[in-house]
């Protein structure tokens, strides 16, 4: 499944399935970018960050794409287990605006 | 190790009062950012503190205010409580600003304005 957080703020998928999130963002000179999960009840979490001078960074389960041409900001992540039902909340370098997340729901 | 600890986690006034909110932030961390997260949204910035010093304000009227302390802890204070206060407040730290680096949240606060 496939979201741009601000227009599509929930997104379904099977346990098992990849999860694709994504986040546009406006100021062009950003040098870094963030992305957060948020359980239900819970401060955000941090996931992975990446800086404007790669495209790609991997973690466990989750890679984090970037591209700068349109300003667009991914989160990937691998056999999407329950656990990962959350709130996904993508952020640029001072971090003083979030978003209003995507909602992730995992079906087992 | 201790991570970033609010107080208190859940609060209930009434329109007019003020209220105090409480953050201590993981050991060596010298950053406390707030945030207000309405349900639903995502956290929009309120304040954030290095060194004791304000480093950054949002969109907030002046009845937020917020101060931090030499061992680095912080409080969050609000003026003439409206309905529309009721949120989570979330306190953030890290090691030299929030800016290009992770940040680690607590838990957060929840205040309702009765």
């Amino acid at each position: 499944g496939e979201s741009v957080g601000l227009h599509l703020p929930t997104l379904s998928v099977q346990e098992g399935d990849n999860s694709i999130i994504n986040c546009a963002y406006s100021n062009s000179a950003s040098d870094y970018f963030i992305w957060y999960k948020q359980e239900s009840g819970k401060g955000p979490q941090f996931i992975i960050d990446i800086r404007s001078n790669m495209d790609k960074r991997q973690g466990q389960r989750v890679t984090v794409l970037l591209n700068k041409t349109v300003k667009h900001l991914s989160l990937q992540i691998a056999a999407t287990q329950p656990g990962d039902s959350a709130v996904y909340f993508c952020a640029e370098e001072n971090q003083f605006y979030f978003g209003t997340g995507t909602s992730l729901t995992v079906i087992p | 190790d201790a991570g970033v600890t609010q107080s208190p986690t859940h609060l209930i006034k009434t329109r007019g009062q003020h209220v105090t909110l409480r953050c201590s932030p993981i050991s060596g961390h010298k950053s406390v950012s707030w945030y207000q997260q309405v349900l639903g949204q995502g956290p929009q910035f309120i304040f954030q503190y290095y060194e004791k010093e304000e480093r950054g304000r949002g969109n907030f009227p002046d009845r937020f205010s917020a101060r931090q302390f030499p061992n680095y802890s912080s409080e969050l204070n609000v003026n003439a409580l409206l309905l529309g206060d009721s949120a989570l407040y979330l306190c953030a730290s890290s090691l030299q600003g929030a800016r290009n680096q992770p940040q680690h949240f607590g838990d957060g606060t929840r205040l309702s304005i009765l």
